[in-house]
């Protein structure tokens, strides 16, 4: 079956760095999403990745590992609207999305 | 800022209505998808469409159905509503190459009594 894997819930202080990982086992393989989803809220597209490597965007970088079946979000320089759910998607080979449970962050002051 | 809009944001019905929720978006987007979301849970894809008249089932069973007459409009309709469906529905939409991000609306959060 296909299956993502993040944890449920992490804690940081704001001003920190955070990392947060993401497995997958998917049929296929066509990029990995990162999206943030506040409280009630849509989610909202943070970053693509494809090939191997980290890709920076501002405060947030993603990583991937093909081989490996990782990803990591690293969020620098916490600020509290950052408290958010995180949420991973890999792109299965049908260029089906399949989503994580996400990962609730929890920035304190 | 993406352009996509659902309606009703949210919805409190009786047991056996029929309801149909909204989503349309200005983006010119072939793709369109909806969603369902429990509170800390994974999207689920219950329904999705490649362009006019195309609508395909996704992973999540669901008792609900889609129809695409116009590019910009995506409603879903269940038609006969129960307290298993009470949940959060999010609709999306994509640019028609293989790999875009998708664009969602504030969803729809329906309680059936």
């Amino acid at each position: 079956g296909q299956n993502i894997d993040q944890p449920t819930e992490m804690t940081a202080t704001e001003g920190a760095i955070v990392q947060i990982n993401c497995t997958y086992q998917t049929s296929g393989f066509n990029g990995l999403f990162w999206y943030q989803q506040h409280a009630g809220e849509a989610p909202t597209f943070l970053s693509y990745n494809v090939l191997d490597g980290l890709e920076e965007k501002g405060r947030f970088s993603s990583f991937l590992s093909r081989s490996k079946g990782y990803s990591y979000l690293l969020l620098k320089e916490l600020q509290m609207k950052d408290s958010a759910s995180y949420l991973c998607a890999v792109l299965d080979s049908n260029y089906q999305l399949i989503w994580g449970a996400g990962t609730k962050l929890i920035i304190k002051p | 800022e993406a352009d996509i809009y659902q309606t009703p944001r949210y919805l409190v019905i009786g047991t056996g209505k029929k309801i149909t929720l909204e989503c349309s978006q200005t983006m010119g987007h072939d793709k369109m998808y909806w969603y369902q979301q429990d509170p800390g849970m994974e999207l689920h894809l219950i329904h999705y469409s490649y362009g006019v008249n195309s609508t395909e089932k996704g992973d999540l069973s669901s008792e609900s159905t889609v129809s695409r007459i116009r590019t910009e409009h995506f409603p879903l309709t269940l038609e006969s509503a129960r307290p298993s469906h009470t949940s959060q529905y999010l609709c999306a939409s994509s640019r028609g190459q293989e790999v875009n991000e998708q664009f969602f609306g504030p969803g729809t959060r329906l309680t059936v009594l």
